[in-house]
């Protein structure tokens, strides 16, 4: 079982700003948070990682707060070539992982109008 | 200059029959994986191998055999192929040092057993 929770869908047009939640109740404290964006047919890409606070790069940032419980994806100004499936993944690496920690959960299909 | 690359993308046979899967990266890295991604999109860790030695292995049944000559390749065989088996397979690696060791995948094979 994935140890992530996230909506299942969200509809947004393009230009405006979409934002992913993702809860993580039983994060551990050498977890780090990193999305990954997959579109048909390909295998999942990363975005961004984060362990703390808020982290931005040239696609998206990442806000996670204090009790580190939950974190959110937020993709700017998104366009419809942003229609894709994104993951929430929180792990350690290969040797904290324990079983499912490496298992993605079934991410959020974002599907972006014109 | 894929950065990970797996053969074939699309491999469809008959129940019972034995196939193997192929994965090659060319980033560096010391660790690869096996997921495989059920119809509900949910991606399952399955194998993963950190130069050449096997450190996560999956409730897979035995029928799923990883092979890693070396760090830059890890395939996967499967024997007495079932339907049940019919399902996305990706491969990714990763470099485990520091805090930033994103997974990076492969375009996936798509196995198909009728």
């Amino acid at each position: 079982l994935a140890k992530t929770t996230q909506p299942i869908s969200m509809d947004s047009y393009e230009g405006q700003e979409v934002n992913i939640t993702c809860s993580h109740n039983n994060i551990a404290t050498n977890d780090y948070i990193t999305w990954y964006q997959q579109f048909p047919s390909q295998g999942p890409r990363f975005i961004i990682q984060g362990y703390k606070t808020k982290v931005t790069n040239e696609v998206a940032s990442l806000f996670i707060p204090a009790d580190r419980k939950s974190s959110t994806l937020s993709l700017p100004r998104v366009s419809l070539s942003d229609t894709a499936v994104y993951y929430c993944l929180v792990d350690g690496g290969p040797y904290k992982a324990a079983g499912n920690k490496l298992t993605f959960g079934g991410g959020t299909r974002v599907l972006v109008k014109p | 200059d894929t950065a990970v690359s797996q053969t074939p993308k699309y491999l469809v046979t008959q129940m019972g029959n034995d196939k193997s899967i192929k994965c090659e990266q060319n980033l560096g890295h010391d660790t690869m994986y096996w997921y495989k991604q059920d119809s509900k999109k949910f991606l399952k860790i399955m194998f993963s191998y950190n130069n050449k030695e096997l450190i996560i292995n999956e409730t897979v049944p035995n029928r799923f055999s990883p092979k890693s000559p070396d760090k830059a390749h890890l395939n996967l065989h499967i024997n007495s192929l079932e339907l049940g088996d019919s399902a996305v397979y990706f491969c990714a690696s990763s470099q485990v040092a520091g805090y930033n060791y994103g997974y990076t995948f492969g375009s996936g094979t798509r196995l198909t057993v009728v």
